[in-house]
């Protein structure tokens, strides 16, 4: 596609629910990232993939973290049994290779109640 | 580790105003640098980048020169507008890419 797409924009989910965060990145990208940015925060790094190579999961805050990637394109992000501590925004990125210029999608913002 | 250190916020100017945004970074061999922009209720877009030393970004009127003698990579505008009202994100990426460093974002109101 023309931009990293990212799915849903908003979710409120109750506390304990597991939730699916969706990222499509631009067409032939072979990196994709997930960062999270929380209120008054800075961006926190998640994971990482890299074309066919074990992502880096230095990121990831716990073990309810969790994501994959399908075909090398699109990738979800799974949290479960949601704290309100997960509230944040949610920022996938992709870029034509590693150490390029990332293009970020819109976010999904997760709220926890 | 690699890291960056931006300017904090918030800055409020009045339009036409000079813009410096201070980042300096720490990193082992050559990174590349960025600075991003979040406009309001949008995600992060590329607002300028450079590879290398004293490689100069520019874009929409802001500037930032890289700077390896002082690790710094300063962004500067000489005439703001109320439109560049956003946050701004300083960051850093390594050869081997495999994630960005980011700045905690510096805030920028401009009012007319």
């Amino acid at each position: 596609g023309a931009g990293v797409s990212q799915s849903p924009s908003n979710k409120v989910t109750e506390k304990g629910k597991d939730v699916e965060l969706r990222c499509d990145p631009i067409s032939g990208h072979t990196a994709l990232y997930w960062y999270r940015q929380s209120l008054g925060q800075g961006l926190e790094f998640l994971i990482y993939f890299q074309g066919n190579s074990a992502p880096d999961k230095s990121g990831l805050p716990s073990d309810r973290f969790s994501a994959e990637r399908t075909g090398g394109s699109v990738s979800t992000l799974t949290i479960q049994r949601t704290q309100q501590e997960d509230s944040a925004v949610y920022l996938c990125a992709s870029s034509l290779a590693a150490g390029g210029s990332y293009t970020f999608g819109s976010g999904t913002r997760l709220t926890v109640v | 580790g690699d890291s960056v250190t931006q300017m904090e916020g918030p800055v409020t100017l009045s339009e036409e105003a000079f813009l410096t945004i201070n980042c300096t970074y720490t990193a082992t061999g050559y990174p590349s640098l960025f600075w991003y922009v979040q406009y309001p209720g949008e995600g992060l877009q590329l607002l300028l980048k450079a590879t290398k030393a004293d490689d100069k970004g520019s874009n929409k009127g802001f500037e930032a020169t890289y700077r390896k003698e002082t690790t710094s990579f300063h962004l500067e505008k000489g005439s703001v507008q109320v439109s560049d009202s956003a946050v701004y994100f300083c960051a850093l990426s390594d050869r081997s890419g495999n994630q960005f460093y980011f700045g905690t974002g510096t805030s920028l109101t401009v009012i007319p």
